[in-house]
């Protein structure tokens, strides 16, 4: 069982380029999310999905697109990459929106705009 | 809108003693979850310990234990004969109920165990 898969690990942009990070779970999951980690503020939800076809905010969701057209991908899309948006992205699936359920994290992506 | 806070950014514990993180939160809500998860050097987000609001009985695994005090929303956890595979950095959650079931993390605490 791979679990939560992300790609890359590590990358880095220029300020105004795009790119999509990447997640895949093979647990068939419902639930599906995006964090960003930055020094002393915690993980920070992005966007979530409870099921394929439905996405909605977290905390911060400005510049960032996800979209859930299957049950095993959740891709976080940065359209025009910012400073701002260097960071440590995780992505975490549950089994379904129930909240006493297990999260599971994949391993990170540490993104660096210049 | 929930909250949870981690006050003490850093803190280091010798080698077998015990240390206590504290973590406090605000919610409207009556029934929760709680978690304090650890995340080593390696970056991996690792499930320590977790606390269904509407139970009393504070959680215990193995070496970690917490103590839930639900009027004063307050959420410590407690590492007893600290190992030096336990330093990391430490977050406190809260698992907000309803139809999102979103995560909402702490500043987290930096652990450092000393030989």
């Amino acid at each position: 069982n791979a679990g939560v898969t992300q790609t890359p690990k590590f990358q880095v942009l220029k300020t105004g380029q795009s790119m999509t990070l990447q997640c895949a779970q093979d647990m068939n999951h419902e639930y599906m999310s995006w964090y960003r980690q930055d020094p002393g503020m915690g993980l920070r939800l992005i966007h979530y999905s409870v099921g394929a076809g439905i996405t909605d905010q977290g905390e911060v969701p400005n510049g960032y697109n996800v979209s859930r057209s299957t049950t095993e991908d959740f891709p976080l899309r940065l359209l025009s990459a910012a400073p701002s948006q260097t960071s440590v992205y995780f992505c975490a699936s549950r089994k379904n929106r129930v909240f006493n359920e297990k999260l599971f994290f994949g391993s990170g992506t540490q993104l660096s705009v210049l | 809108a929930q909250t949870v806070t981690q006050s003490q950014p850093e803190m280091s514990v010798q080698e077998a003693e015990t240390v206590t993180l504290s973590c406090t939160y605000d919610t409207s809500e009556s029934n929760y979850y709680l978690f304090w998860y650890k995340q080593p050097p390696s970056r991996q987000m690792i499930l320590v310990i977790r606390q269904e609001a509407y139970k009393q009985q504070n959680a215990t695994e193995n070496r970690f234990s917490v103590n839930f005090q639900k009027a004063a929303k307050s959420f410590s956890l407690k590492i007893s004969d600290s190992q030096l595979g336990d330093t990391a950095m430490y977050f406190c959650a809260f698992m907000t109920g309803g139809n999102t079931g979103k995560l909402i993390f702490g500043q987290g605490t930096t652990l450092q165990v000393k030989p």
